[in-house]
């Protein structure tokens, strides 16, 4: 009964290559969000979908393409990927304020 | 956007101590969250904290919120081994939508020495 699960939970590649990460939510939540947290624990947002529709769109690489299917799943693919993306990227979904957070998907690129 | 500053980046503690991390802002606030994410974890949401002056307590526990809504402050008494992990606060960024940009603070990792 995983409120928020993401997949894979770890991720290594090599660098140029093309990957994506997959979040889903069974809380009946409205909004879904991506965060990047990078190795010194600082957590931004990069992405935020409202009912399917992107609402919040950060500073991010058009390498970084999220995508909503319905207001439960929300993904990530990462083109070419370089160095810098080795991070941690969390899913989360909120129905008011306080987010909810899936496992985390440690992105390492070799 | 947003900033908040959040000290201190580290603490250590022997267990059994207390510990406090302070979050500070150069705007009045309409609400402030509290997070908490274990090693290897993810964060957890805390408490939300809406009113001028508030203090709420979780068992060890407390929260509070400044009287200008311009710094919070959580607290833990008699630290245990369990508390270990990083504790990070969290300010929206339009007013307090509900599906507002949310700006993290840099978190404080607390380590527990039993």
């Amino acid at each position: 009964d995983t409120a928020v699960s993401q997949t894979p939970k770890y991720l290594v590649t090599q660098m140029g290559n093309d990957k994506s990460i997959k979040c889903e939510q069974n809380l009946g939540h409205d909004t879904m969000y991506w965060y990047k947290q990078d190795s010194k624990k600082f957590l931004k947002i990069m992405f935020s979908y409202n009912n399917k529709e992107l609402i919040i769109n950060e500073t991010v690489p058009n390498r970084f393409s999220p995508k909503s299917p319905d207001k439960a799943h929300l993904n990530l693919h990462i083109n070419s990927l370089e160095l810098g993306d080795s991070a941690v990227y969390f899913c989360a979904s909120s129905l008011d304020t306080a987010l909810h957070f899936g496992n985390g998907t440690r992105l390492t690129v070799t | 956007g947003q900033q908040v500053m959040q000290i201190p980046q580290y603490q250590h503690v022997q267990e059994g101590e207390d510990f406090t991390t302070y979050c500070n802002s150069s705007t009045t606030l309409s609400n402030i969250q509290w997070y908490k994410q274990r090693p290897g974890g993810h964060p957890v949401f805390l408490i939300q904290l809406v009113k001028s002056g508030e203090v709420k307590k979780q068992k060890r526990l407390t929260f509070q919120f400044g009287e200008a809504k311009k710094n919070s402050s959580l607290h833990i008494t008699a630290t245990q081994t369990t508390d270990v992990g990083t504790y990070f606060c969290a300010v929206p960024d339009d007013g307090g939508t509900s599906y507002g940009k949310l700006t993290f603070g840099q978190g404080t990792i607390l380590t527990v020495h039993p």
